[in-house]
């Protein structure tokens, strides 16, 4: 079985503070994707890294997928209180196409 | 893009009573389609998966007979709560997976079983 963990579980920051989420695994995906959730909907997908030592960028969004593909960080520059949601990181493994989710980080940016 | 239409999007049911959920991908045959349930301020817990035409696979802990899966075209997968349950409320999300489209989540249906 393939475990993501994922932190902080929570983080309530100031707007314009940075931040760092973190999602770890002993195990090797194919491919991690990040997802953002409000509250009440589906998860809307981020972005998705496939190459070890990968980075991508989104707006204030920088994404990096770990060289060995074990691990995986999304940071946020400058949050704005239009960054407050559930951010999911979500591996797909090698064998068959499902996908395995981290705890979730819960974040909160105060105005 | 790739859109995937989850209804309803909230159902209030008697406890004892069945409710259907549908997931459908709007634009394109999806080869897999997963269901999830979610509790509040958690993350998403897989269900089942299935794929047109053959049984779901359960998660272990997850009950095939209480929860109803039926994929009968690549378009649409159902779940089904049978003899719904007080502890069966939950957030339900379904997401479809094509090759070429990643995957793709329903906007989730809240279940209150009264």
């Amino acid at each position: 079985t393939q475990l993501l963990e994922q932190s902080p579980q929570f983080l309530s920051i100031q707007e314009g503070e940075n931040l760092t989420v973190y999602c770890n695994s002993s195990s090797v995906f194919s491919s991690l994707q990040w997802y953002r959730q409000e509250p009440g909907e589906g998860p809307v997908l981020l972005v998705t890294v496939v190459t070890g030592g990968e980075v991508k960028k989104l707006k204030r969004l920088t994404f990096q997928f770990g060289d060995a593909r074990k691990d995986s960080s999304l940071h946020i520059t400058a949050a704005q209180p239009g960054d407050t949601g559930l951010y999911l990181c979500a591996g797909a493994g090698n064998a068959g196409n499902m996908l395995t989710f981290g705890g979730g980080t819960r974040l909160m940016v105060k105005p | 893009g790739a859109v995937v239409s989850q209804h309803p999007s909230w159902v209030i049911c008697k406890s004892g009573t069945s409710v259907k959920i549908e997931c459908r991908s709007l634009d394109f045959q999806a080869t897999t389609m997963f269901w999830y349930r979610q509790f509040p301020k958690q993350s998403l817990m897989l269900m089942a998966t299935s794929n047109e035409g053959s049984k779901a696979t359960y998660e272990q802990g997850v009950e095939k007979d209480k929860f109803l899966i039926n994929h009968a075209s690549l378009t649409l997968s159902t779940l089904t709560v049978t003899s719904a349950h007080p502890e069966d409320s939950s957030f339900y999300i379904c997401s479809a997976s094509r090759a070429s489209y990643g995957y793709t989540f329903g906007s989730g249906t809240r279940l209150t079983v009264v």
